[in-house]
């Protein structure tokens, strides 16, 4: 069972190079989210998507694209990167939220480390 | 706008004593739930708490406890007899009921526990 997996785990780009990270999950959940990490800053939401097709925006979009094709992918591109975007990004998904349950808890990738010279 | 403080940036102790690490939250909404986050060393996040703003009720797992009160918006995380292996970063986290559970995280306190 592997959860929620990220690729790739480490990568290095030039200013200016565009890249996509993979966000791939196989518990069938309905929302996906991307998270960036930077230290002292806590994760701070980018985009997020609460269904196949369909994304949003989080409290920091800028500089960042996403896509959500098929139900267990979520992908987040950078058009070109900037040495701002140097960071370690998160994926998770949950269960969409009920009457009964409320919030339900976010099951993390393992991260994916983002260096931008 | 919903905002989480985690004032603490770094806490050492030492093996075997009890340590808290403070939440303080804001929200407009009444029902909401709070989180808390472990990340170690290696890096990944681990889920150890969900609470409803409807459940005042203290919980207690093991070493862990937490205390939630409504009128101080106070999440409070208590390690006791702490361990080598609890060091690590706390985050504590809020996630209003129409924000289609989006997490708003604190900036982390990093818990160092030395033998």
């Amino acid at each position: 069972n592997a959860g929620v997996t990220q690729t790739p785990k480490f990568r290095v780009l030039k200013t200016g190079q565009s890249m996509t990270l993979l966000c791939a999950q196989d518990m069938n959940h309905e929302y996906m989210y991307w998270y960036r990490q930077d230290p002292g800053m806590g994760l701070r939401l980018i985009h997020y998507s609460v269904g196949e097709g369909t994304t949003a925006k989080g409290e920091v979009p800028d500089g960042y694209n996403v896509s959500r094709l098929k139900k267990q992918n979520f992908l987040l591109g950078l058009e070109s990167a900037a040495p701002s975007q140097t960071s370690v990004y998160f994926c998770a998904s949950s269960q969409r939220p009920s009457d009964l349950t409320g919030a339900n808890v976010l099951t993390f990738g393992a991260g994916s480390r983002l260096t931008v010279l | 706008a919903q905002k989480v403080t985690q004032a603490q940036t770094e806490i050492s102790v030492v093996e075997k004593e009890d340590v808290t690490l403070d939440c303080v939250y804001e929200t407009r909404d009444t029902t909401y739930y709070l989180f808390w986050y472990k990340q170690p060393p290696s890096g990944e996040l681990v889920f150890l708490i969900r609470r409803n703003s409807f459940d005042e009720q203290n919980e207690i797992s093991g070493r862990y406890s937490w205390n939630f009160q409504k009128s101080t918006s106070s999440f409070n995380f208590t390690i006791t007899a702490s361990q080598v292996v609890d060091s690590a970063v706390y985050f504590c986290a809020l996630s209003e009921n129409s924000g289609y559970s989006t997490l708003t995280f604190g900036k982390g306190t990093m818990l160092l526990v030395s033998p």
